[in-house]
Parts: structure tokens; sequence; C-alpha cells
């Protein structure tokens, strides 16, 4: 089964730091691009950060950008976002995804359950 | 930024209703659109991509539409499990974007 399972998320201060993980099963993440996306409960989806399947090429929002770094691991199957001077606005539900980048278009074929990241003192 | 804006925000519609959902983008995307559709608490599905291919396993009542600036999503035959918020996204240029979502109640 093709599975993106989340973990790391919770309370962190603001400031603080955190760091999520994203293990894929079922699939082989070396042949994908990866993408973070986040959302306030009961809000919108936004997209946080992409990186290439060769982790030659990383994106950010603006948002996030100087504060989180999108990684991989492809002999571990796993994406990851470190999240560094966490403020109260980057409290969220963050979600993985896939992008199969078919023929040039992109989409998330394949989500995470999604890890609640909450910053609060 | 590309803006994408849906509308309606929210619907209600009948079991066996046709329903459409549209979405417009601020700047050209050619077909570069995605619908996805999230039932609360749970991740997205996407149900249509490059704005008019079905993603395998989505059923066909649900079709995709448009290109350049405005785009249609329309769900044929309304069923109970198609209640859920739908999104559009742009997957043109970064930083991806999302509409604001619609609402869909099944009556």
């Amino acid at each position: 089964e093709v599975q993106l399972v989340e973990s790391g998320g919770g309370l962190a201060q603001p400031g603080g730091s955190l760091r999520l993980s994203c293990a894929a099963s079922g699939f082989t993440i070396s042949n994908y691009w990866m993408h973070w996306v986040r959302q306030v409960p009961g809000k919108g989806l936004v997209w946080v950060s992409r990186i290439k399947s060769d982790g030659s090429s990383t994106a950010y929002a603006d948002s996030v950008k100087g504060r989180f770094t999108i990684s991989r691991d492809n002999a571990k199957n796993t994406l990851y976002l470190q999240m560094n001077s966490l403020t109260a606005e980057d409290t969220a539900v963050y979600f993985c995804a896939r992008d199969p980048d078919y023929l040039g278009y992109s989409d998330f074929d394949c989500w995470g359950q999604g890890t609640l990241v909450t910053v609060s003192s | 930024d590309i803006q994408m804006t849906q509308s309606p925000s929210s619907l209600s519609a009948s079991v066996g209703d046709r329903v459409t959902i549209t979405c417009r983008a601020s700047q050209n995307i050619r077909s570069h659109l995605n619908w996805y559709h999230q039932k609360p608490g749970k991740a997205p599905n996407v149900l249509i991509y490059a704005a008019s291919s079905l993603q395998s396993g989505v059923p066909s009542r649900f079709s995709g539409s448009g290109s350049g600036t405005d785009f249609t999503l329309t769900i044929t035959s309304l069923q109970p499990e198609d209640s859920a918020t739908y999104f559009c996204q742009q997957s043109y240029d970064l930083p991806y974007t999302f509409g604001q979502g619609t609402k869909l109640e099944i009556k």
C-alpha cells in the first residue's frame, strides 16, 4: 500500500524548533518531487516547500524562507522539514505530499495524514 | 503569487444533482490546475489533475474543464459520500496556491 506517515509534530515554544518526518512506504520517494503543505484547522491549504526528486533543488513559501529547511534521505525513504524560529503563525497541521511531476504537470497524488504543530508559550 | 478564487464558497445539493464549482486564476496558468476534495480530519485527495485528467480510482461522475484562467469541476449524479470541501490548486508557478475552498453539503 502506498502510504506517507508524518511524525514529529507537537507543542513548541515561540522561537523554538521542531523537525517533522514523513516516512514513505509502498513506493520509492527518489522517483518523486515531494512537498510540505500546511493547514490551520478549519482553514485553507497553504503550500510550504518543495524538494526535487534528487534533492538538488528546493523552494519555499516566503513566510517560511530562511527559517524552514526541507530535505530528504532517499536511502531511508523519508522526507524532512526542519522548522526553526517558530512563531504562533506556524501553528497548523502539516502534510507531506507526493508529486509525480508527470509530463511537466505537478499534482499531489498521495498525502500523509498530517501532524499538528502548535506554537505557544 | 497567483491568486485562485473559487465560487461558490458553499453549496447544498441533493443526491442525484449535478453541481459545478468554478475556479479562476489571477493569470494564465494554461492547464496546470488540480482539484482536490477533503473530508473533516482527513488529508486532501486529488480528483482531477492537469485541468481535465481524472485521477486513477476517482469515479467518472467527476470531471474538470477549462484552461487559461477559468476552470470548472463538475460532479454529475451527486452521491452522499461527495460531501466534502473542494479545493482547486494551480501548479503552474511557485508558490503553488490553492483556492479558498467550496464546502459541499448533501441535503
